[in-house]
């Protein structure tokens, strides 16, 4: 079945590191694909989306790419900042079911 | 507000009690979401809606839950007799007609708590 694979955390940086969050899945056919982050307190948000291979999806200086070869949506930030601090999910879209990752939570340190 | 409501925000309930929630999708959504989501775990699918259609039920999803949308507008989640594994938050997700595999919208959640 279709499923997501993303790394363990916590991870704690400091401010300004660069971030990266590995992020692989299993799927059939084309999957869309998507980074959701919670806020402490807060609800679900769709932080970046791709929709097909070699897409980059973009948003608040995060992004990731679609690879299809390596199956990977890994997300970046060149400098991360104190309110970045959240819970990543990696998570794909095929056949209109969504499938979450188990999350990453970041901290960061001023 | 325009976005996903469910309610309550919170449940406390004694095991075996019934418990019931709504979901209110953004205006125009004709796919609704049901999800379970547990401390330090990612939001794990329990069922869908194409308008009021159920076309999908996880088999996670024990005959104690139940869940409906009978003019394709708000949803409920029923859970009957409650145990203390069903504790958990219990989020609803919308997305809009037309193009396939595209991004849901999620409400707050309710958190259910069985003691």
């Amino acid at each position: 079945g279709n499923s997501v694979t993303q790394m363990e955390g916590p991870v704690t940086l400091s401010e300004e590191a660069f971030l990266t969050i590995n992020c692989t899945y299993t799927a059939t056919g084309y999957p869309s694909l998507f980074w959701y982050v919670q806020y402490p307190g807060e609800g679900l948000q769709l932080l970046l989306k791709a929709t097909k291979a070699d897409d980059k999806g973009s948003n608040k200086g995060f992004e990731a790419t679609y690879r299809k070869e390596t199956t990977s949506f890994h997300l970046e930030k060149g400098s991360v900042q104190v309110s970045d601090s959240a819970v990543y999910f990696c998570a794909l879209n095929r056949d209109d079911k969504i499938i979450f990752g188990k999350g990453t939570r970041l901290h960061i340190l001023p | 507000d325009t976005g996903v409501s469910q309610n309550p925000r919170h449940k406390i309930t004694k095991r075996g009690q019934n418990v019931t929630f709504r979901c209110d999708p953004i205006s125009e959504h004709n796919r609704l979401y049901w999800y379970r989501q547990t401390l330090g775990q990612g939001p794990e699918f329990l069922t869908y809606f194409q308008n009021e259609a159920q076309l999908e039920k996880s088999r996670l999803l024990s005959d104690r839950f139940s869940a409906e949308r009978p003019k394709g507008s708000f949803s409920t989640l029923e859970i009957q007799r409650t145990e203390q594994g069903d504790s958990a938050m219990y989020l609803c997700a919308s997305s809009p007609p037309g193009q396939l595999n595209t991004e849901a919208f999620f409400g707050q959640g309710t958190r259910l708590t069985v003691v």
